[in-house]
């Protein structure tokens, strides 16, 4: 079936340095993807998205790269600092009608050591 | 403040109670979304309604009951739940129903344990 999955369960990375997260999916007609980010207690908060036909999408400390040559896309955080502790994970839409299609990745658990 | 409010945010029930969710959404969208989050697992889509029309149902069994009576609020109706019903219970929302490139905005979520 479809699958979408987090290279890495967990991610530590040094204050101050950037973070790379990375997410596979499975289906070639996902046209498009948004990263959630989720910290302890709460519900999944909106950080980017982009289409597929866009290869890098950036905002605030946040990029966004996708490869759909490799069904790959990656969020990459800026100058990470100690609020960016959460649990990260992207959504895939597989180009249908139905909510159902999206799909879900499980989660990259983001420390940050100062 | 995202905008989708969920009450209450814990809830501890028996598994012969009847309780229920409340989800509240202030964005003006049209589409609302009840989802599970266990442990370690990814978010899994319960209901999807459009314009307080049901669009989606996705195989959850019959203890859970939604209602949506109108487009801004939305309930999950409990009732005879089981342990592995424990999990974060989260209410989204989104301008229309998919198809692809509407955002879904999520709601804080309900933590439900059942004993």
């Amino acid at each position: 079936g479809e699958s979408v999955g987090l290279h890495l369960p967990t991610l530590s990375v040094q204050e101050g340095d950037n973070s790379i997260i990375n997410c596979a999916y499975s289906n070639s007609a996902s046209d498009y993807f948004i990263w959630y980010k989720q910290e302890s207690g709460k519900g999944p908060q909106f950080i980017i998205d982009i289409r597929s036909n866009m290869d890098k999408r950036q905002g605030q400390r946040v990029t966004v790269l996708l490869n759909k040559t490799v069904k790959h896309l990656s969020l990459q955080i800026a100058a990470t600092q100690p609020g960016d502790s959460a649990v990260y994970f992207c959504a895939a839409w597989g180009g249908y009608s139905s909510a159902s299609k999206i799909i879900f990745g499980s989660g990259t658990r983001l420390s940050i050591r100062p | 403040e995202t905008g989708v409010t969920q009450t209450p945010r814990h809830l501890v029930m028996g598994m012969t109670n009847k309780k229920s969710l409340k989800c509240e959404q202030h964005l003006g969208h049209n589409a609302m979304y009840w989802y599970k989050q266990s442990a370690k697992k990814p978010l899994e889509l319960m209901f999807v309604y459009n314009f307080k029309e049901q669009t989606e149902n996705n195989s959850v069994p019959s203890r859970f009951s939604p209602e949506c009576p109108n487009s801004s609020h939305l309930f999950l109706h409990l009732h005879t739940l089981q342990p592995e019903d424990s999990a974060l219970y989260l209410c989204a929302s989104s301008q229309t129903p998919l198809p692809a490139g509407n955002t879904i905005y999520f709601g804080e979520g309900s933590w439900l344990t059942v004993v």
